[in-house]
């Protein structure tokens, strides 16, 4: 099955500067990759998405890029604001997993004033 | 409108009791989610429905017992739980198609004493 991890599990940056959060996935047919942000208290909130015949989507300060070759993706935040700290989840889906949706570990993201 | 709603929110339960949980979305979604999440981890699925037949069943004990009445809803059926079963409950629904968004309700905060 599919498995994702995601690094770095933590990760504090100065408010305005930008914050990158990498992940891998293992199975090659997965073809869906989500973004969740989640707040203390809340449920998952998604955020933004990427599709395997895309390379990269923005949507306004967040991005992220795919790497369909070396199976990677990564989501990046740029001018971060304090109201960006949360815990950031990647995701994949597709393939042997059509179904299901498999998190990475996830990333607790601190924005310093 | 990309709402999924649970309830309750909050729940208390003793090891004898019998409990459910319900999760309501009105996108017209086709798929349906549980996942349970302890803390600091990423959500685990446990059940996805699709046009409201169970499809996926990932070894959850029998005291979670799923359920769905129609497309709108679906519930799950708490009976015998252990302590350690406490955690945040999490509903998603999406199209059901490879690929499509999946969206999250706020959860059930579940403590069983």
């Amino acid at each position: 099955g599919e498995n994702v991890e995601q690094h770095p599990s933590t990760l504090s940056v100065q408010e305005g500067d930008s914050a990158v959060i990498k992940c891998t996935y293992s199975d090659s047919a997965s073809n869906y990759f989500p973004w969740y942000k989640q707040e203390l208290g809340k449920g998952p909130q998604l955020i933004i998405d990427i599709r395997s015949n895309v390379g990269e989507k923005k949507d306004q300060r967040i991005a992220v890029t795919l790497n369909k070759t070396a199976k990677h993706f990564s989501l990046h935040i740029t001018e971060t604001q304090p109201e960006d700290s949360a815990v950031y989840f990647c995701a994949a889906s597709g393939g042997s997993s059509a179904s299901k949706i498999i998190f990475g570990s996830g990333t607790r993201l601190s924005i310093r004033p | 409108d990309t709402e999924v709603t649970q309830t309750p929110k909050h729940l208390v339960m003793g090891m004898t009791n019998k409990k459910s949980l319900k999760c309501e979305q009105h996108m017209g979604h086709r798929a349906m989610y549980w996942y349970k999440q302890k803390a600091k981890k990423p959500p685990e699925l446990m059940f996805v429905y699709s046009y409201e037949k169970l499809s996926i069943n990932e070894s959850v004990p029998s005291r979670f017992s799923p359920e769905c009445p129609n497309s709108s809803l679906l519930n799950l059926h708490l009976h015998a739980l252990q302590p350690e079963d406490s955690a945040l409950y999490l509903c998603a629904s999406s199209r059901g198609l490879p690929g499509a968004e999946a969206f999250f309700g706020q959860g059930t905060r579940l403590t069983v004493v």
